[in-house]
């Protein structure tokens, strides 16, 4: 089984400039989430899609990220205009509806971002 | 407040050795899941244990075992007979509810493994 898909794998632009990243979860997996990861932390939520539908979305910069996920399967994230502070790695996650009692999450490699 | 909090940013560990890293959390929900993730330099998340906060017995996955101690939330994850390839990035991670949805996430331990 294909694990979860993100591209590119690294993406260096100036600030200012727009940037997408894209990501493809495990087949059948109907919860996708979006983490931002800073230097030295933990991953952060971004978005949670189930689905089609985004259902939580509290922690999303709305000024300047957007995300979609078209079909309920593959998912954009959006920044734009990027700032120096977005520097991060960004990490996708998927996880099935009915996952038995373990529940996990099933994370992609991450996208590692760096604005000049 | 934290719900997932991991003191130790760095550790130490001679090859074969064991070894224990701290996690310890908080809720009030009376069900919840707890995970241990490694992240090696390549950046991927790999799961590597599970805990519900019903389980009778501390979680065990060949080299890993979870020091459950649910009276001081705490959810140690003790690697035995470290390997080089051990070192990495471990984060420890919560669930709330049995079928919720959103994990939170501590801010991680470096383990460096040495020869």
């Amino acid at each position: 089984e294909a694990g979860v898909v993100q591209s590119p794998r690294y993406k260096i632009i100036e600030k200012k400039q727009p940037v997408a990243f894209w990501c493809n979860p495990i087949s059948g997996h109907n919860t996708l989430y979006w983490y931002r990861q800073n230097l030295g932390q933990g991953p952060e939520l971004l978005i949670r899609y189930e689905n089609e539908e985004a259902v939580d979305d509290s922690q999303l910069p709305k000024d300047r990220f957007s995300a979609e996920r078209l079909k309920g399967v593959d998912s954009t994230l959006k920044i734009q205009p990027a700032e120096l502070g977005d520097s991060a790695v960004y990490l996708c996650a998927s996880r099935p509806r009915d996952s038995g009692r373990v529940n996990e999450q099933f994370f992609g490699p991450g996208t590692r971002l760096t604005v000049l | 407040a934290q719900k997932i909090t991991q003191t130790q940013p760095g550790m130490f560990v001679q090859e074969k050795e064991a070894v224990t890293l701290d996690c310890t959390y908080d809720t009030s929900d009376p069900s919840y899941g707890l995970f241990w993730y490694k992240q090696p330099s390549s950046g991927e998340m790999i799961f590597l244990i599970y805990q519900g906060s019903y389980d009778q017995q501390n979680a065990t996955e060949g080299r890993y075992s979870l020091n459950f101690q649910k009276a001081r939330k705490s959810a140690n994850l003790v690697i035995s007979a470290s390997q080089l390839g051990d070192s990495a990035m471990y984060f420890c991670a919560m669930r709330e509810g049995n079928t919720g949805n959103q994990f939170y996430f501590g801010t991680g331990t470096s383990l460096t493994v040495i020869p």
